[in-house]
């Protein structure tokens, strides 16, 4: 099956600064990468996803990116802010639609330091 | 639209008992999956309905079992409960099953077995 590695585990940074978070993942047929950030006590959220056609997204201060070649993926946060601060995880799936489910990294926990 | 709803939010049991949960998936949403969240193990597929049907299972014991209603609505069974089902379970639903797709999670159900 699919494994997720997630680096690092924690992520402190100063305001203002860029913050980033990489994945590499195991099974070269995993087609779709999102990103989910979960505040404390809360539930994931999606925050940005990319699939294997794609080698970058960007949306405002979050941006994706893909290295199908070497199975890694990247979350870019800029211009971080004090509300970004929770947990956030990357994800692979293998298969259409979810059939296998979603394989999660481990999870960075970022710290935005005022 | 209304997200995803867990019921119930927490939940204690002991040893030896059994536990149902329920989620009720966003109007329109056919496939529902279950995931174990713990702070060791960090976000854990354990199965995924589309139509009233199981399409994938991840590695956990025939404690875990599951079924969907034809209203797309789910429940996830855990018998026997041991202290290591401890744990935050959260239920995602997307659309279909075509294709890779969003997953919206639900706010959870917290479990703890003593």
């Amino acid at each position: 099956g699919e494994n997720v590695e997630q680096h690092p585990s924690t992520l402190s940074v100063q305001e203002g600064d860029s913050a980033v978070i990489k994945c590499t993942y195991s099974d070269s047929a995993s087609n779709y990468f999102p990103w989910y950030k979960q505040e404390l006590g809360k539930r994931p959220q999606l925050i940005i996803d990319i699939r294997s056609n794609v080698g970058e997204k960007k949306d405002q201060r979050i941006a994706v990116t893909l290295n199908k070649t070497a199975k890694h993926f990247s979350l870019h946060i800029t211009e971080t802010q004090p509300e970004d601060s929770a947990v956030y995880f990357c994800a692979a799936s293998d298969s259409g639609g979810g059939a296998d489910g979603l394989t999660f990294g481990k999870g960075t926990h970022l710290i935005i330091q005022p | 639209k209304a997200g995803v709803t867990q019921t119930p939010r927490y939940l204690i049991k002991t040893r030896g008992q059994q536990v149902t949960l329920s989620c009720s998936p966003i109007s329109g949403h056919r496939s529902v999956s279950w995931y174990q969240q713990t702070p060791g193990q960090g976000l854990q597929f354990l199965f995924e309905y589309f139509s009233e049907t199981q399409r994938n299972k991840g590695n956990f014991p025939g404690r875990f079992s599951g079924r969907q209603f034809s209203n797309s609505r789910s429940e996830m069974n855990v018998s026997t409960l041991e202290l290591g089902d401890s744990a935050l379970y959260l239920c995602a639903s997307s659309p279909t099953m075509r294709g890779p797709e969003t997953q919206y999670f639900g706010p959870g159900t917290r479990l703890l077995v003593l």
